[in-house]
């Protein structure tokens, strides 16, 4: 079946620091890859998307390309903030069965 | 438009009772997914129904079950209650299909068994 796998956490970081979050699938089709941001608190909201090889996702700063032949799809941020401390998921969704995958999140603390 | 609302916000259970947790989804979504989220295991996939219909089902013993109603509201009930089952219960909607679209999450209910 499909499998997200991320890397553990926390991850802990400096203001201003790079961020990578390695996220890795398995899957049976062709899939959408997504990263999912949750603040303490509050329930999951999209982060990025991407829908096919060579796709470059962003939004507020973040990044991940879609990588079909490593199977990969790593979130980047140039230079993050202690407003980005947060659980981070990846996840992709198989249109044939209709049913998304989350991997197991990465927290990200981010000390100013 | 209001988002995704999940109701009760907090709940403490003790074992071997039962439980019904509601969700309401943004206007016009038709569809809702829920989800459970645990530490160990991140979010793991319960149910999703469509037009009352449950349409999609994930790897979860019968005690868990789900509905929903004609407004699109659904509720999600989790009968003879584990410790296990201790967890943030999240539900998403979408306008269809949830794995060709954008899914909205609520807050949560967060449900401890003692």
């Amino acid at each position: 079946g499909d499998s997200v796998t991320q890397m553990e956490g926390p991850v802990t970081l400096s203001e201003e620091a790079f961020l990578t979050i390695n996220c890795t699938y398995t899957a049976t089709g062709y899939p959408s890859l997504f990263w999912y941001v949750q603040y303490p608190g509050e329930g999951l909201q999209l982060l990025l998307k991407a829908t096919k090889a060579d796709d470059k996702g962003s939004n507020k700063g973040f990044e991940a390309t879609y990588r079909k032949e490593t199977t990969s799809f790593h979130l980047e941020k140039g230079s993050v903030q202690v407003s980005d401390s947060a659980v981070y998921f990846c996840a992709l969704s198989d249109r044939g069965y209709q049913k998304v995958t989350f991997g197991t999140g990465t927290k990200l603390q981010v000390i100013p | 438009k209001a988002g995704v609302t999940q109701t009760p916000r907090y709940l403490i259970k003790t074992r071997g009772q039962q439980v019904t947790l509601s969700c309401s989804p943004i206007s016009g979504h038709r569809s809702v997914s829920w989800y459970q989220q645990t530490p160990g295991q991140g979010l793991q996939f319960l149910f999703e129904y469509f037009s009352e219909t449950q349409r999609n089902k994930g790897n979860f013993p019968g005690r868990f079950s789900g509905r929903q109603f004609s407004n699109s509201r659904s509720e999600m009930n989790v009968s003879t209650l584990e410790l296990g089952d201790s967890a943030l219960y999240l539900c998403a909607s979408s306008e269809d299909r949830p794995a060709n679209e954008k899914l909205f999450f609520g807050s949560g209910t967060q449900l401890s068994v003692l």
